[in-house]
């Protein structure tokens, strides 16, 4: 069975700071990833994808993530951090093959950016 | 983009009564739609994969009577939540996948449902 680990429950960063929030995961064979965000009371927004390919992914405002086999990791990054990113980020994954349609969320990470 | 339109947005109603949610896919069809439950601070629980022109398919511990989802054209999915009680008070969320049938695709989202039983 596919599963996601986000180890935070929040992150906090400073505007104009570096802010990573952390995904690990586990599928059978390769994985498709994703990462989603949530602002209050609404659903979620698709930001960036991993298929194949280049390890580093850059998605929707600014943010990127870097795919790390070895690990098993997709941690979602970006260089300068906005109070405006400041939601509930979900990363998800999903079997390339097999797996049926089901995408797995984690628990999700608030970030919460202070200025 | 892709646009996925549900609703209501949020809903009170009372203990033993029925509530449904509509999905729409606005700018593209939709074969199959997901429907997920948001508890407070956690994560989306998948419910069920609805399947135009076809029974859904549900997850397990998910009571089928309970949740009956329809799913008539290529563009609307139905959430029914019957004879609902106060534990049944969440966030509902619908999506699709577009184009459909693509497994590298990102889901889309509705905006939610916020179910309140009172």
């Amino acid at each position: 069975a596919q599963s996601v680990a986000q180890p935070e429950d929040q992150v906090n960063v400073a505007e104009g700071n570096p802010l990573t929030v952390k995904c690990t995961y586990s599928v059978s064979g390769n994985p498709y990833l994703f990462w989603y965000v949530q602002y209050p009371n609404r659903g979620l927004q698709f930001l960036l994808k991993y298929i194949t390919g280049d390890n580093l992914v850059k998605g929707s405002y600014g943010f990127e993530a870097e795919f790390n086999k070895s690990q098993t990791s997709f941690h979602l990054k970006k260089p300068s951090a906005l109070v405006s990113d400041s939601a509930l980020y979900f990363c998800a994954v999903r079997p390339l093959t097999g797996g049926g349609n089901k995408l797995t969320f984690g628990t999700g990470t608030q970030l919460k950016v202070e200025l | 983009g892709a646009v996925v339109s549900q609703h209501p947005s949020w809903v009170i109603c009372k203990s033993g009564t029925s509530v449904k949610i509509e999905c729409r896919s606005l700018d593209f069809q939709a074969t199959t739609m997901f429907w997920y439950r948001q508890f407070p601070k956690q994560s989306l629980m998948l419910m069920a994969t609805s399947n135009e022109g076809s029974k859904a398919t549900y997850e397990q511990g998910v009571e089928k009577d309970k949740f009956l989802i329809n799913h008539a054209s290529l563009t609307l999915s139905t959430l029914t939540v019957t004879s609902a009680h106060p534990e049944d008070s969440s966030f509902y969320i619908c999506s699709a996948r577009d184009p459909p049938g693509t497994a590298n695709s990102p889901l889309h989202f509705g905006n939610g449902t916020r179910l309140t039983v009172t």
